[in-house]
């Protein structure tokens, strides 16, 4: 997991509140993936990002959620007002080339997530 | 949509014995399967990619098949140990959807 640098690793947030979640992956990596897991359910798809560019969002949640990548820095996962249900482990990942070398094809590797409470 | 499955939900076995876990998905137009393990409150660890054209794949005491036909996956763990204990998750790849887990086997390995 040293490839991927997630932060904070624990957030705690009122109802209301924003919750920001970064993402730091190994120079060199241009794209990275969002999961999310939820307290004894697995890990669910969200967002799919390159550099500048959003790939696939079609796990995100329609309100509240936003997903970006810059050209500098990390990858930002921000909930705007934040509601107990989101109270989750949220988990960055990114893919490897494959032989073929398409960008997200290959083996993927997660960083060790941050955990948001809502209270 | 890809579907991927994992039996059984949860596995307890004493020290040493050899095991099998499964891992079914529901399209096999696919590029790659991986394995992986999570300790409690912990990220996620590879231990195993299976690329669609290969049949199986092995590392240490790990050995991971790939039957794509049948849309099926084994996890086979050797001489299994208690720092094996931990959630074991299978991930699918698939044509132009992105990584879709499957719910995960709990393991526990009692000394």
């Amino acid at each position: 997991n040293a490839g991927v640098m997630q932060n904070p690793r624990h957030l705690v947030r009122r109802r209301g509140q924003e919750a920001r979640l970064r993402c730091s992956p190994m120079k060199g990596h241009s794209h990275v993936y969002w999961y999310r897991q939820l307290p004894e359910e697995g890990l669910k798809f969200m967002v799919y990002l390159q550099k500048e560019n959003i790939i696939d969002e079609s796990g995100m949640p329609k309100e509240r959620f936003s997903a970006e990548f810059p050209k500098e820095g990390p990858s930002i996962l921000r909930i705007q007002q934040v509601v107990r249900g989101d109270s989750a482990a949220y988990f960055c990942a990114i893919s490897e080339l494959s032989p073929r070398g398409a960008p997200n094809t290959g083996e993927l590797f997660f960083g060790e997530g941050s955990r948001l409470t809502v209270l | 949509k890809q579907e991927v499955t994992q039996i059984p939900a949860a596995l307890s076995v004493p020290e040493g014995e050899n095991l099998v876990l499964n891992c079914s998905f529901t399209d096999s137009a696919i590029y790659n399967l991986q394995w992986f393990r999570q300790d409690p409150g912990k990220g996620l660890t590879s231990l195993l990619l299976i690329q669609s054209s290969q049949r199986e794949q092995t590392s240490g005491r790990l050995n991971a098949s790939l039957d794509k036909s049948s849309g099926r996956s084994t996890l086979y763990i050797a001489a299994s140990q208690p720092g094996d204990s931990a959630t074991y998750l299978c991930a699918v790849n698939s044509y132009g959807q992105n990584f879709v887990f499957g719910p995960g086997t709990r393991l526990s390995v009692l000394p």
